[in-house]
């Protein structure tokens, strides 16, 4: 079985600082991580994936996240927050492929301030 | 980037009619589609997985004659809310997995649905 565990809920970041968003993931194969971001009444857009390739995934918008098999974690970072940045954010894992729905984290909602 | 398409992307109707929403991959052949439903402030909870030409499969708890799922084309599924009720209010959102791809879902845009 898979499970996906976002650890914080809500983080807020000031405009022009570091964004990290917290992701612990569980499953019985090697997994295909995804991060996804919702803007409000808003689908999903894919921000990254990891797929077994580089454990360093470089996404759109200047976010990457770093699979860490040890640590069983797929953690959303960002250099320096954005206004336009502010959304909900989900972390998702999957079997690679065939007929297996994602599974999705909670979310974290991202707040930046001005 | 692939695309999904779901449309109406918002309908009101009242209490006791029946909704329609379809979703469409518009430049690749989706054999399997998601229907997900998002509460306010909640993730995503997935309702049925649908494929192409055979009865969609539902999660546990999502009543299959209340959501009536159909997958007639590669390119089409429908998410039919059969006498709605207030309570049937929500966020739903298809994804369609493109057979090439190594497990990236696209996802339409959503439909948000007030019943009255």
């Amino acid at each position: 079985a898979q499970s996906v565990t976002q650890l914080d809920s809500h983080v807020s970041v000031s405009e022009g600082t570091p964004v990290l968003l917290r992701c612990n993931y569980s499953s019985s194969y090697s997994p295909s991580l995804f991060w996804y971001v919702q803007h409000p009444n808003k689908g999903l857009q894919l921000l990254l994936k990891y797929t077994s390739a580089a454990t360093l995934v470089k996404g759109i918008n200047g976010f990457e996240a770093e699979f860490k098999k040890s640590e069983t974690s797929f953690h959303l970072t960002k250099p320096s927050a954005h206004m336009s940045d502010a959304a909900e954010y989900f972390c998702v894992v999957s079997l690679s492929s065939g007929n297996t729905p994602l599974v999705f984290g909670k979310g974290t909602r991202l707040s930046v301030i001005a | 980037g692939a695309v999904v398409s779901q449309h109406p992307s918002r309908v009101i109707c009242k209490s006791g009619t029946s909704v329609k929403i379809e979703c469409r991959s518009l430049d690749f052949q989706a054999t399997t589609m998601f229907w997900y439903r998002q509460f306010p402030k909640q993730s995503l909870m997935l309702m049925a997985t649908s494929n192409e030409g055979s009865k969609a499969t539902y999660e546990q708890g999502v009543e299959k004659d209340k959501f009536l799922i159909n997958h007639a084309s590669l390119t089409l599924s429908t998410l039919t809310v059969t006498s709605a009720h207030p309570e049937d209010s929500s966020f739903y959102i298809c994804s369609a997995r493109r057979q090439s791809n190594t497990g990236e879902l696209f996802f339409g845009e959503g439909s948000r649905l007030t019943v009255l």
